[in-house]
């Protein structure tokens, strides 16, 4: 199985509150990415990071912020949690950025905001 | 954007058949991913697809990289309780706006399987 920890791996907030989440590898692959998971709507990209300090966003990204200050940790905060971003949040990693990517995922992190 | 449209949303199944399901795009794809995400974990890849009418099997799941790139086909045979899960399909898109682009997987939503005995 591929190093990835997520944590925590369940967390319930408050509307209007800053979440941040937390990706550790030690498979020292230079990608990672945070994905959303909600019914009817597979996984969506939020963001990326393709190297330390270098990250872009993906289809989803208003409301979310990240961070990457080293390889093997990712960082995902919600400024200020809403009712939306209730989700299941996956964290995954690829060595390459090339045309055969295969990621390998975290366990996921269940965010309840109420 | 590109869109995955995964086919059927779920599927109910008796211990022993066969299960098929399948992937479409309107775009080409380089690669195509199989993943299986099952209750409470993240997904796991299944099976990785590389070229044009590839058809790669892994134990008793077969899967194929359609001849126009737009499309594949997982099926599963003589299924078995622990075959339960959701089964995803994935490509990499390509963003033309920049060189880091293969990376960002496209996926489709997902086909729920429920095998009963």
């Amino acid at each position: 199985d591929a190093g990835i920890t997520q944590s925590p791996r369940h967390k319930v907030t408050e509307t209007g509150t800053p979440v941040t989440l937390r990706c550790h590898q030690t498979e020292n692959h230079r990608y990672m990415y945070w994905y959303r998971q909600d019914p009817g709507h597979g996984l969506r990209l939020i963001h990326y990071s393709y190297g330390v300090k270098d990250t872009d966003k993906g289809e989803v990204s208003d409301g979310y912020s990240v961070s990457r200050s080293k390889t093997e940790d990712f960082l995902l905060t919600l400024e200020s949690a809403t009712s939306s971003q209730t989700s299941v949040y996956f964290c995954a990693i690829t060595q390459t950025g090339g045309p055969n990517t295969e990621a390998f995922f975290g366990q996921g992190t269940r965010l309840t905001v109420v | 954007g590109q869109q995955l449209n995964q086919s059927p949303q779920s599927m109910f199944i008796q211990e022993g058949e066969d299960v098929s399901m399948n992937c479409t795009s309107s775009s080409i794809f380089n690669t195509w991913l199989w993943y299986k995400q099952d209750p409470g974990e993240g997904p796991v890849l299944l099976i990785a697809l590389y070229k044009a009418g590839e058809l790669t099997s892994n134990g008793r799941l077969t899967a194929q990289f359609g001849i126009t790139r737009k499309d594949s086909f997982l099926n599963i045979s003589a299924s078995i309780p622990s075959d339960v899960g959701i089964y995803f399909c994935a490509g990499p898109t390509r963003d033309l706006m920049t060189t880091d682009s293969w990376g960002k997987l496209q996926f489709g939503a997902g086909t729920q399987v429920v095998v009963t005995p």
